[in-house]
């Protein structure tokens, strides 16, 4: 089982739409969530950065950090064909082996179509 | 300001050649990383090099090996390529353990 799984899709929506993509994890020292956009051939980009639980809104994007269910989650409102990429969860911990270890997820293809 | 940059941006190889994948970074990142990103694996850690004169091995670093030539730049080698080895390779910098990285633009390599 992979530390990091995350849905592939693709996922297709109407402009205008809600978003949710989604990632669940099971290494339960992970404490620092991100999300990577990665346009097409193009190397990713960070896209939001979050610490432990909770959530972090930044314009139309929110990400969401469940640490009891070992889940999280970002959100797009208001979606537009720009927001076209693949989506990448990562997340690393600040104890142990693995400190600062970056762990990705398979990150998901998202179409929005006008 | 560039970022990260990777030279050369295609490459195609015949088995059994070698090459350099170039990588250069200006944000003064004290760590840098070589990825290779191949449809369904998702991103896989080849080496990296967390400061300045040390490296080390990633998830997949067979075949591979690595020069941290100074803190901007990080080279990665293919000392007798494979057909296995055709993907797509990312270097990626930053300047802490714990914050994000910045990736490069990507090299896509063909081995044929």
């Amino acid at each position: 089982q992979k530390e990091v799984e995350q849905d592939p899709g693709p996922l297709s929506v109407p402009e205008g739409a809600i978003v949710s993509l989604n990632c669940t994890y099971s290494n339960s020292a992970f404490q620092y969530f991100m999300w990577y956009r990665q346009y097409s051939r193009k190397g990713p980009e960070l896209l939001m950065y979050t610490y432990s639980s909770g959530n972090k809104e930044d314009g139309r994007f929110t990400a969401q950090v469940d640490k009891s269910s070992k889940y999280i989650s970002l959100f797009i409102r208001d979606s537009q064909p720009s927001d076209s990429a693949t989506y990448l969860c990562a997340m690393s911990s600040s104890s142990g082996t693995s400190y600062g270890k970056l762990t990705f997820g398979q990150g998901t293809i998202l179409t929005v179509h006008p | 300001n560039a970022g990260v940059t990777q030279t050369p941006k295609f490459q195609v190889l015949k088995t059994g050649q070698s090459m350099t994948l170039q990588c250069a970074q200006d944000m003064n990142h004290n760590s840098m990383y070589w990825y290779r990103q191949d449809p369904g694996m998702g991103l896989r850690l080849i080496y990296y090099s967390a400061s300045e004169g040390t490296t080390d091995k990633g998830e997949v670093p067979n075949g591979y090996n690595v020069s941290r030539l100074n803190k901007r730049e990080f080279s990665l080698r293919l000392e007798s390529a494979a057909p296995s080895q055709t993907s797509v390779y990312f270097c990626a910098s930053r300047i802490l353990p714990l914050y994000g990285y910045t990736f490069g633009s990507g090299t896509r390599l063909t081995v044929v």
